[in-house]
């Protein structure tokens, strides 16, 4: 069964520095998302992306994170300067009708 | 934006056990999904349900969408059960924005 997958599993970053996590999504879908989870807390929409741009945004998507979709296969995210407050589990999901398949995820820690 | 809130936040049951969560959610939805999150983090799929029943196996699920609330059944319970459920819904306005409730810690106990 074709899955969502992400790169990479953990990453470990200073403050201030900028991180790209990547996602390959299922090949047909059309639909891609970022979703965040900090420790302990609910899973929070970040934004998703339809035919390459921006189709909604959570308040949480500031100018430090943008998205694209560089070639026909992936789908990345960009933190431009982390804060520390950026820790988190950062998850991509795609669809192709209403169903969302989440990938396993990148566990970012900022020091 | 829509509310999702979830009971209870915490079940603790003996393996073989049965059990009912709970999702409420305050608004008409399109999208209703039920996920688990393992040990690790993983959010797995379980349903998309945003009206009617379904059945997996030992999991089944309802949603009565007029009375805007879900309900997920887990049958003879198994250690391998436990992990975190949440349930996540996208309003009829805002259909690709999932929101998720703030999950059920469920421990099966063997």
């Amino acid at each position: 069964e074709p899955e969502v997958t992400q790169t990479p599993s953990h990453q470990v970053t200073q403050m201030g520095q900028e991180v790209i996590l990547r996602c390959v999504p299922i090949s047909n879908h059309l639909y891609f998302y970022w979703y965040r989870q900090i420790l302990g807390q609910k899973v929070e929409f970040l934004v998703s992306f339809y035919n390459n741009e921006i189709s909604e945004k959570s308040e949480i998507f500031d100018d430090q994170f943008s998205v694209e979709r560089p070639d026909g296969s992936n789908f990345t995210l960009k933190i431009r300067s982390t804060k520390l407050e950026d820790s988190a589990m950062y998850f991509c999901a795609s669809s192709i009708g209403k169903t969302q398949y989440f990938g396993p995820g990148t566990r970012l820690l900022v020091l | 934006g829509i509310q999702v809130e979830q009971s209870p936040p915490d079940l603790i049951l003996q393996e073989g056990a049965n059990s009912t969560l709970r999702c409420n959610f305050s608004d008409s939805v399109n999208n209703l999904q039920w996920f688990h999150q393992n040990p690790w983090g993983q959010l797995i799929n379980l349903f998309y349900i945003p009206s009617g029943t379904k059945q997996n196996g030992r999991l089944s699920a309802t949603t009565v969408a007029t009375e805007r609330y879900s309900l997920l059944y887990i049958s003879s319970s198994q250690t391998t059960d436990s992990g975190v459920y949440f349930c996540a819904a996208a309003s009829s306005g805002s259909a690709r924005q999932l929101t998720f409730g703030s999950g059920t810690q469920l421990t099966v106990l063997p």
